[in-house]
């Protein structure tokens, strides 16, 4: 069974602070590792997706990495601010699947 | 632009009641289309897969049931509700040509079954 884990579940974090949490994944059979920003009262949003080891994508003030090797991925966000707010998910692809796998994800409050 | 709808936002049932979520998407042809769903504190739990009219791949056994009666309309059912349906449903498209798409989710539906 393919499992996808987020660390922490939740995170506060004070408004101009940076912080950053946690993605893992199967190291095998890896095909692609999506980021998504889940805001309350909308949809999810697609941040990054990310196919090659040592990949690094920004957006603004969020970036993230990927090891593919260890089955990991961070998700940095560099001076926070309170639109930050969301739930941030992470899914994977393997390439002997064509369903995401979605971790349960990291609920981010910045405080004022 | 592409647009995709969810209807309705929410909805309380009471068991062994039926069920009938309606997704229509706009402004793209032959998505595939998803059914979602999120119950407390879990991840998105894929519950039905759609590459085109009338074709539906079920990943998980249960009361649950999903037709494609057209390009862009999707629809989740139930005969029966059990408490254990209660949860936040999303309905979702991408675009067929490659897999590592991004997907587009509507604004999702609050299922309480009581």
């Amino acid at each position: 069974i393919l499992n996808v884990e987020q660390s922490p579940q939740s995170l506060h974090v004070q408004e101009g602070d940076s912080t950053n949490f946690t993605c893992s994944f199967p190291s095998s059979n890896f095909y692609a590792l999506h980021w998504y920003r889940w805001e309350t009262a909308k949809s999810p949003e697609a941040l990054f997706v990310m196919t090659l080891n040592g990949d690094e994508k920004k957006k603004g003030r969020i970036s993230a990495t990927l090891n593919t090797k260890e089955g990991y991925s961070y998700l940095y966000i560099k001076g926070s601010q309170p639109e930050d707010s969301a739930t941030y998910l992470c899914a994977f692809k393997s390439d002997s699947n064509y369903q995401l796998i979605w971790g349960a994800g990291t609920k981010l409050i910045i405080k004022p | 632009s592409q647009t995709i709808h969810q209807w309705p936002a929410t909805l309380v049932q009471p068991v062994g009641s039926p069920l009938s979520l309606e997704c229509t998407v706009e402004g793209t042809s032959n998505p595939n289309l998803y059914w979602y769903r999120q119950a407390a504190g879990r991840g998105l739990q894929l519950l039905f897969y759609s590459v085109g009219i009338g074709q539906i791949s079920s990943e998980v056994p249960q009361n649950l049931s999903a037709s494609r009666p057209q390009d862009r309309q999707f629809i989740l059912s139930s005969k029966k509700l059990l408490l254990s349906d209660s949860g936040f449903y999303l309905c979702a498209w991408k675009r067929p040509d490659t897999d590592i798409n991004e997907q587009f989710f509507g604004p999702g539906t609050r299922l309480t079954v009581l």
